[in-house]
C-alpha cells in the first residue's frame, strides 16, 4: 500500500528567504507524484508533477520538486518566497501504469510566508 | 467557467437530516472522485467512479452514498448527518487516457456543518 508523509505541518518563514517543504513516500511499485496548493478559501490546484524522466520538476509560481527514488523523497523548493505563497501545500502519490488512479494524500503543510 | 463545479459551496444542517452534494464537470472525464478534508488529516478519498455504472468505496465510504447520474454528474448523499460528518468536501476527475496520467482536477469545494 501506499503512503505519503509530510514531515512538517507549518513551515513559517519570512517573505524572500527560501523554503523547502518535505514530502516523503511508500510505494512497493513505480510512482506518480503531485503536488497540490490550497489558498485560503479556495480548491486545490496543481503546482508540479513528476510522472517519469528528469528529476527535477519545475512548477508554477517558481516552485520546483526533486523526485528521489533512494530517499522516496520529492520535497518541494523555491529560491525566495512572496506573501501570496501562503497557503496549504499537499503532497500526493499514485501508482503507475494499471493502477485504480487514486490519488493518496499526505496531512498537509502549511506555509505561512511573513513580511 | 469552472471545470469542476460543486454546489452547494456551503450548507449548515442538523443531525440526522439527508444531505446531498453535486459535482458537475465539462472536462469530459470518466474517472470522478470524492473526497474529504479535515485539519491534519489531508484529504480522504470517500467514493470514486470510473464511467456511469461504476461505483467503488475509497478509504471512509461508511455514512455516504453516491450516484452517477451521467458521465458529467457525480452525487455525494449523507443520509444522516452527524456532526463528526462536519468537513470540507471536494470532487475531483480525471482521466488517464488523455495523457495526463492520474493528474486530477478539483472542484472548489463544499463546506458542510452538521450541528
Amino acid at each position: 500500500a501506499q503512503s505519503v508523509t509530510q514531515l512538517d505541518s507549518q513551515v513559517p518563514v519570512f517573505e524572500e528567504a527560501p523554503v523547502e517543504l518535505r514530502c516523503n513516500y511508500s510505494s512497493s511499485v513505480s510512482v506518480y507524484l503531485f503536488w497540490y496548493v490550497q489558498y485560503p478559501n479556495q480548491g486545490l490546484q496543481l503546482l508540479l508533477k513528476y510522472l517519469s524522466g528528469s528529476t527535477l520538476v519545475k512548477g508554477i509560481n517558481g516552485f520546483e520538486a526533486e523526485f528521489n527514488k533512494s530517499q522516496t523523497s520529492f520535497h518541494l523548493r523555491k529560491p525566495s518566497v512572496h506573501i501570496s505563497d501562503t497557503a496549504e501545500y499537499f503532497c500526493a502519490v499514485t501508482a503507475g501504469a494499471g493502477n485504480t488512479g487514486k490519488l493518496i494524500f499526505g496531512q498537509g503543510t502549511t506555509l505561512q510566508v511573513k513580511p | 467557467d469552472a471545470d469542476v463545479t460543486q454546489t452547494p459551496r456551503n450548507r449548515i444542517t442538523k443531525t440526522g437530516k439527508r444531505i446531498m452534494l453535486e459535482c458537475s464537470q465539462t472536462k469530459g472525464h470518466d474517472r470522478m472522485y470524492w473526497y474529504r478534508q479535515d485539519p491534519g488529516l489531508g484529504l480522504r478519498l470517500i467514493y470514486y467512479s470510473f464511467d456511469v455504472k461504476d461505483i467503488n468505496k475509497g478509504e471512509i465510504s461508511d455514512g455516504y452514498s453516491v450516484s452517477r447520474q451521467a458521465q458529467a454528474k457525480f452525487s455525494l448523499s449523507l443520509e444522516s448527518a452527524i456532526p463528526n460528518q462536519t468537513a470540507l468536501y471536494f470532487c475531483a476527475t480525471s482521466d488517464p487516457l488523455a495523457g495526463e496520467r492520474n493528474e486530477q482536477f478539483f472542484g472548489p469545494g463544499t463546506r458542510l456543518t452538521v450541528l
